[in-house]
């Protein structure tokens, strides 16, 4: 069974660090891009940003409202996905899931919260 | 970027009854491969988003053969035979064409009369 389980989300203030984690099972994760989209309270979904495979060099694509901000990285010895948030804002303040590359599994969120 | 517009918004049904959703794509949706990746999903209440259709018309596993995908090019419509409780939520549309970025439409909230 596929699952994803994020962590590391908190209330930080504005101009702040925060590095989310993604733990991942049931699938060979190295084998596959992955995703982080967000949802700000009671808004839709926004695709975050992508990190393909070892196979092709760990690449990353990220939105225009975080690039140069956050940073999409992987460790594949421990099936874990990670999201390093810098520079936050309050309007980073949303539910961040992770997800497989299809969109056809997500974990259950976490919040991060950013204000003063 | 690809911009997704969905309709209605907000769409009141009654159990029992038929619900159509519309999504909009700025640009067609054709890859160079053949494939049209369009995708619609279910959030309930409280919950992460769920995947119900892939590539246009492809209903996920588990997915209740009440939900129906169609459409081609920009024009696509997720609809529902017969509404039960259970479907209460919003329902996005996302394109998977031409990215980055990927794209959702804003989102179609489904509730009960």
């Amino acid at each position: 069974e596929v699952q994803l389980v994020e962590s590391g989300g908190g209330l930080v203030q504005p101009g702040g660090s925060l590095r989310l984690s993604c733990a991942a099972s049931g699938f060979t994760f190295s084998d596959h891009y992955m995703d982080w989209v967000r949802q700000a309270p009671g808004k839709g979904l926004e695709w975050v940003g992508r990190t393909r495979n070892k196979a092709n060099s760990y690449t990353t694509e990220y939105a225009a409202s975080v690039k140069g901000r956050f940073t999409i990285s992987r460790d594949d010895s421990k099936n874990s996905l990670y999201l390093q948030m810098n520079s936050l804002k309050t309007e980073d303040t949303a539910v961040y899931y992770c997800a497989t590359p299809g969109f056809d599994y997500w974990g259950q969120g976490t919040l991060v919260t950013v204000s003063s | 970027d690809v911009v997704m517009t969905q309709s209605p918004l907000s769409l009141p049904v009654t159990l029992g009854q038929p619900a159509s959703i519309s999504c909009r794509s700025s640009q067609s949706l054709v890859y160079s491969d053949g494939n049209t990746y369009l995708n619609w999903f279910q959030q309930r209440p409280g919950q992460s988003p769920r995947r119900l259709i892939y590539k246009v018309s492809n209903r996920d596993s588990g997915v209740p053969d009440r939900f129906s995908g169609s459409g081609s090019g920009t024009d696509f419509t997720l609809k529902i035979s017969r509404v039960e409780a259970e479907d209460v939520g919003v329902y996005y549309c996302m394109q998977g064409t031409h990215w980055p970025p990927f794209t959702f439409g804003p989102g179609t909230k489904v509730d009960i009369k």
